[in-house]
């Protein structure tokens, strides 16, 4: 059965780091998003990409969040200067039709992120 | 605005025993609802949805769930525990544009031999 996957599974690095979290979705999926959880917190969006461009972010995404599809298979979240609070499980999901609400998202195993 | 509430932070059950875990809905519009699992160290595994139709949706790992529209509940049930569900378990419904979903804060089960 097709999985998202993630890489790394742990990234640790120095505060004002930059960090690339990686992610591949499920091939056929269309829409693609990156979620984070706070440890103990509750698992909270950050943003949505369609078509390839941005379709929706949260107030937590700003300007020192980005993402990318760089080829046909990758999604990448980046956070240019990292703080101690992006300390987290990111997770990336993806789903197969960007047209539905009652599309099943399918998410990754998740990266830890601890910013030292 | 699209939410879900989860009311009980915590559910203990002994092993053989009917296990639910309480999810309230507010959506505006037709309810779409799911429920995840994340087993310790892993991410969200998909085990039901509603859409339309059948109150009672059947999913994985023998799993249940009622939609009850007159009390704005999406409980998920199953008949005998196993001590294997213990896990953390969300209520997820999705909004906006983005489609994204806006989480219940979870529930942490705890099934007992």
């Amino acid at each position: 059965e097709p999985e998202v996957t993630q890489t790394p599974s742990h990234q640790v690095t120095q505060m004002g780091q930059e960090v690339i979290l990686r992610c591949v979705p499920i091939s056929n999926h269309l829409y693609f998003y990156w979620y984070r959880q706070i440890l103990g917190q509750k698992v909270e969006f950050l943003v949505s990409f369609y078509n390839n461009e941005i379709s929706e972010k949260s107030e937590i995404f700003d300007d020192q969040f980005s993402v990318e599809r760089p080829d046909g298979s990758n999604f990448t979240l980046k956070i240019r200067s990292t703080k101690l609070e992006d300390s987290a499980m990111y997770f990336c999901a993806s789903k197969r039709t960007g047209t539905g609400y009652a599309d099943t998202q399918y998410f990754g195993p998740g990266t830890r992120l601890t910013v030292l | 605005a699209q939410s879900v509430a989860q009311p009980e932070d915590q559910v203990n059950v002994a092993e053989g025993n009917p296990l639910t875990v309480k999810c309230t809905y507010s959506v505006s519009g037709n309810p779409y609802l799911f429920w995840y699992v994340q087993y310790p160290n892993r991410g969200l595994q998909f085990l039901l949805k509603y859409i339309t139709g059948d109150n009672l949706v059947k999913g994985s790992y023998g799993f249940e769930a009622e939609f009850n529209k007159s009390q704005t509940s999406f409980h998920l049930k199953k008949p005998s525990a196993l001590v294997s569900d213990s896990a953390l378990y969300f209520c997820a419904v999705p909004r906006g544009y983005g489609q994204n979903f806006v989480f219940g804060p979870g529930t942490r089960l705890s099934v007992l031999p």
